[in-house]
């Protein structure tokens, strides 16, 4: 059964400071890989996806890598800011399922 | 872009009712799911269709249906509301063959409280 962990839990940076999210799942037969923002008591905005074949997408500050053989990817928010500050969540998509799997999700949050 | 849109933000029912939330997405997508989020449990998966008319168990169905009539439309039902179903639900969409994910789209959630 696919298990997704993400660390830390939580995070709290001042502003302008680059940060990385981890991400580590437990079974590499995905299909790909999705990170999400969630602001309180929103839904999820998708931010990257990134399919099991390549190895980063990036939109804007944000960078997220994948390595499917060893089981990770990070996030990378390049000169943070407040406005940043969320619950920050991967999904995985299994390459046999049908559904995303979720991590517990790392609540962010950006000092000005 | 793509809009994924919950009929209502907020809901209080009673024990006992039967509940419906609507969720309707306008990019053709196939694949329609349904989630609940709860603090420490993070989001599980209750129902999902990938095509109109089919429907496949999440992790966590009991207590659920859920109705695909038209393409757009994906209604979740809870056909006896419980105090243990207060809960954030999430519905989402994506394209791509029976079941396979391309990006999923998320609408704005409802928070649903039984009283």
């Amino acid at each position: 059964k696919q298990e997704v962990t993400q660390i830390p839990a939580a995070l709290s940076v001042p502003e302008g400071e680059n940060l990385v999210l981890n991400c580590s799942f437990t079974d590499s037969a995905i299909y790909n890989l999705q990170w999400f923002r969630q602001d309180p008591g929103k839904g999820l905005t998708s931010l990257l996806l990134i399919q099991s074949s390549q190895r980063e997408q990036t939109s804007g500050r944000l960078n997220a890598s994948l390595d499917k053989s060893s089981g990770r990817s990070t996030l990378y928010i390049a000169a943070s800011q407040p406005g940043d500050s969320a619950t920050y969540l991967c999904a995985v998509s299994s390459l046999y399922g049908n559904k995303l799997v979720f991590g517990a999700g790392t609540i962010l949050r950006v000092k000005s | 872009d793509v809009k994924v849109t919950q009929s209502s933000r907020y809901l209080v029912k009673r024990t006992g009712e039967k509940v419906f939330l609507e969720c309707v997405q306008d990019m053709d997508h196939e694949n329609m799911f349904w989630y609940r989020q709860d603090p420490g449990l993070g989001l599980r998966l209750i129902y999902f269709s990938y095509d109109v008319k089919m429907k496949e168990k999440g992790d966590i169905p009991e207590g659920y249906s859920v109705s695909r009539e038209k393409k757009e439309r994906f209604s979740l039902i809870l056909e006896s509301a419980s105090t243990n179903q207060t809960s954030m639900y999430l519905c989402a969409s994506s394209l791509g063959l029976r079941g396979q994910h391309t990006e999923a789209f998320f609408g704005q959630g409802t928070r649903l409280t039984v009283v």
